[in-house]
């Protein structure tokens, strides 16, 4: 089974600045998800991604495979921003049934 | 597209009643997933489906929950008696999988919030 890492658990930032969260994993996968959910509940997808880099906005996720790490940043961060980011990869192949980080909780103040 | 649906949004009941939660898959997908989530362990798998069919279900906690999906428009979550333990959010989420082994994305619904008293 994989175990999923993230770090840090809680993070505090002003407005304005540059967000790194950080997702380790222990077995070899085909893809990671980032996840957002908010303080409402609901959870959106933000990146899936296999290798390399993606964009979106003001977000940016990137992976290592070799690694076995992915990090997701945030640029010029924003109060809205503000929400736990959760790391999952896919357990027992194609199936794509997911395991999750902890999940990482930003709170960005104006 | 609804995306993924999910009822009630909220649920309040008490210790032995039985609860049905409900899930409306994106159209089109053909792998449904039941996951569970509390403040001590987070997001978990319960269940999944397949073109309707259970493929995994080693993460039902117990005898009292049991799950179906009769279409592939429709899923039940059952909890029967409940307990108070149960008490957490409930999501549903859908895929297309093409069974290449490639993982597809998954796209949630917004849960269903269950509290036993």
């Amino acid at each position: 089974k994989n175990e999923v890492e993230q770090s840090p658990q809680n993070l505090t930032a002003q407005e304005g600045e540059f967000i790194t969260i950080n997702c380790s994993y222990s077995v070899g996968i085909s893809a990671l998800h980032w996840l957002q959910q908010h303080p409402g509940g609901g959870i959106v997808s933000l990146f899936m991604l296999s290798s390399g880099k993606k964009k979106h906005g003001r977000l940016i996720a990137t992976i290592n495979i070799q690694e076995k790490h992915s990090s997701l940043h945030i640029t010029a961060s924003h109060p809205r921003d503000s929400a736990v980011y959760i790391c999952a990869v896919p357990y027992g192949g194609s199936q794509g049934n997911l395991i999750f980080g902890k999940g990482t909780k930003l709170s960005v103040k104006p | 597209d609804a995306g993924v649906i999910q009822s009630p949004r909220h649920e309040v009941t008490e210790m032995g009643q039985e609860v049905t939660l409900r899930c409306k898959p994106i159209s089109g997908h053909n792998s449904l997933f039941w996951y569970r989530q509390t403040m001590m362990r987070g997001l978990e798998l319960l269940i999944y489906f397949n073109n309707n069919v259970p493929i995994d279900d080693s993460g039902m906690p117990e005898d009292r929950f049991s799950a179906k999906m009769p279409n592939a428009s429709f899923s039940t979550l059952k909890i029967q008696p409940s307990e108070p333990r149960d008490s957490a959010v409930y999501f549903c989420a859908s895929s297309f999988n093409t069974g290449t082994g490639v993982y597809n994305e998954q796209f949630f619904g917004p849960g269903t919030r269950l509290t036993v008293l």
